[in-house]
């Protein structure tokens, strides 16, 4: 069974600071990963996803994720954190070809303060 | 990307009424999602409703409690039925995109008294 593990509930930063949000997965086979943003009452929104290549990957807003099969972890980072990027922050796995299924992590609260 | 719309944004409803939600899609697709999103918690998918046949329902969730339709390649509808409070929720449809990227729609906050 797939299952991912976001092991930071809450998270504080400075705003201008560097972030790295923690996510680490568990999968059978090569993982489909994605990074979505919830801000509050909004929907989700898709920041990024891994497939396959590179294994560094962008996304929008100026994030970007890094795939670490040794280490099962798609870690979500921002060299500059602005105030707008408080948000909860959901890392999310699903199988390929037609298993669409999407399992998230339970989620990571990121505060900025001024 | 996928436009999505879901009505109602949010509802109060009273223990032992349904309520029914609405999801509306831009483009034509073959897959749609229904997510659950407990208070505090993740989102957890419900069922999975592909047009022209039977949702699809994974563990812990029954028709009878949370029907769906799919009447065509843009519309889906999630009924919770006999709400309880623990039903308070939100709830958001999701479809496969281009690229095959999910996208969701806004979501419905429902607060059950």
């Amino acid at each position: 069974a797939q299952s991912v593990t976001q092991p930071d509930i809450h998270i504080t930063v400075s705003e201008g600071a560097s972030l790295e949000l923690r996510c680490n997965y568990s999968y059978g086979a090569t993982p489909y990963l994605f990074w979505y943003v919830q801000s509050p009452g909004q929907g989700l929104q898709l920041l990024l996803k891994y497939f396959s290549g590179d294994t560094l990957v962008q996304g929008i807003k100026g994030f970007e994720a890094e795939f670490k099969r040794s280490q099962s972890s798609f870690n979500l980072r921002k060299p500059s954190v602005h105030w707008s990027d408080a948000a909860e922050y959901f890392c999310a796995v699903r199988g390929g070809g037609s298993n669409y299924k999407l399992t998230f992590g339970k989620g990571t609260l990121l505060t900025v303060n001024p | 990307s996928a436009v999505i719309s879901q009505k109602p944004s949010r509802d109060i409803c009273q223990r032992g009424t349904s309520l029914t939600i609405q999801c509306q899609v831009d483009s034509q697709v073959t897959m749609m999602f229904w997510y659950r999103q407990q208070p505090g918690q993740s989102l957890t998918l419900i069922a999975t409703a592909n047009q022209g046949s039977e949702a699809t329902y994974e563990s812990g969730f029954v028709i009878d409690k949370f029907p769906i339709s799919r009447p065509n390649l843009t519309f889906s509808t999630l009924t919770v039925s006999n709400m309880s409070p623990e039903d308070s929720s939100i709830y958001l449809c999701s479809v496969v995109g281009d690229n095959e990227k999910l996208f969701f729609g806004s979501g419905t906050q429902l607060s059950v008294l």
